[in-house]
């Protein structure tokens, strides 16, 4: 059964500072991961799909890794801004659906 | 980029009451889901909406309390039935265009009982 966590629950940090963010799984049979937004009282935005034939997938600011055989992923933010505060989600498909297992989210503030 | 609009967004209802969520797309898709989000807690997969057919619960859900139609590729709706003040919820659609591509959710509907 596929159980998705983050580290850490929440993250408080200076504007500007390059952070990271962790996602554990413990099904390493996925075939890919993503990563989701989501701002108070907001749906999700999706930011970052990462195929699990790829290590790596850049979008402007945010990078995301993806190591199967350690069953993490870590979602990199560089140069952070007030703008970037929320919820960031990793979420994990069940073995060949694409049904998604979300893990408890990182609550991320950035102050000017 | 796709829209993806969920109905009504938010609701404050009455207990025992049942309310119905609409998720309209404007475009053609391949997967169509319902999740939940508890006040304070992460997502939780509802159930998989079937083109035609019945819907595909997952585990601690059940039709009569969640019954779902998605009559056509691009819309689906979810009823929740007889309210108590635990289906509290957010509750979020979301649709897949092609397996194994992202996936993209709607902003929600705010469900709120009394």
């Amino acid at each position: 059964k596929q159980e998705v966590t983050q580290i850490p629950a929440a993250l408080s940090v200076p504007e500007g500072e390059n952070l990271v963010l962790n996602c554990s799984f413990t099904d390493s049979a996925i075939y890919n991961l993503q990563w989701f937004r989501q701002d108070p009282g907001k749906g999700l935005t999706s930011l970052l799909l990462i195929q699990s034939s790829q290590r790596e997938q850049t979008s402007g600011r945010l990078n995301a890794s993806l190591d199967k055989s350690s069953g993490r992923s870590t979602l990199y933010i560089a140069a952070s801004q007030p703008g970037d505060s929320a919820t960031y989600l990793c979420a994990a498909p069940i073995y060949n659906t694409d049904k998604l297992i979300f893990g408890t989210g990182t609550r991320l503030q950035v102050f000017p | 980029s796709a829209v993806i609009s969920q109905k009504p967004s938010r609701d404050i209802c009455q207990r025992g009451t049942s309310l119905t969520i609409q998720c309209q797309v404007d475009s053609q898709v391949t997967m169509m889901f319902w999740y939940r989000q508890q006040p304070g807690q992460s997502l939780t997969l509802i159930a998989t909406a079937n083109q035609g057919s019945e819907a595909t619960y997952e585990s601690g859900f059940v039709i009569d309390k969640f019954p779902i139609s998605r009559p056509n590729l691009t819309f689906s709706t979810l009823t929740v039935s007889n309210m108590s003040p635990e289906d509290s919820s957010i509750y979020l659609c979301s649709v897949v265009w092609q397996g194994g591509q992202p996936q993209h959710f709607g902003d929600g509907t705010r469900l709120s009982i009394l």
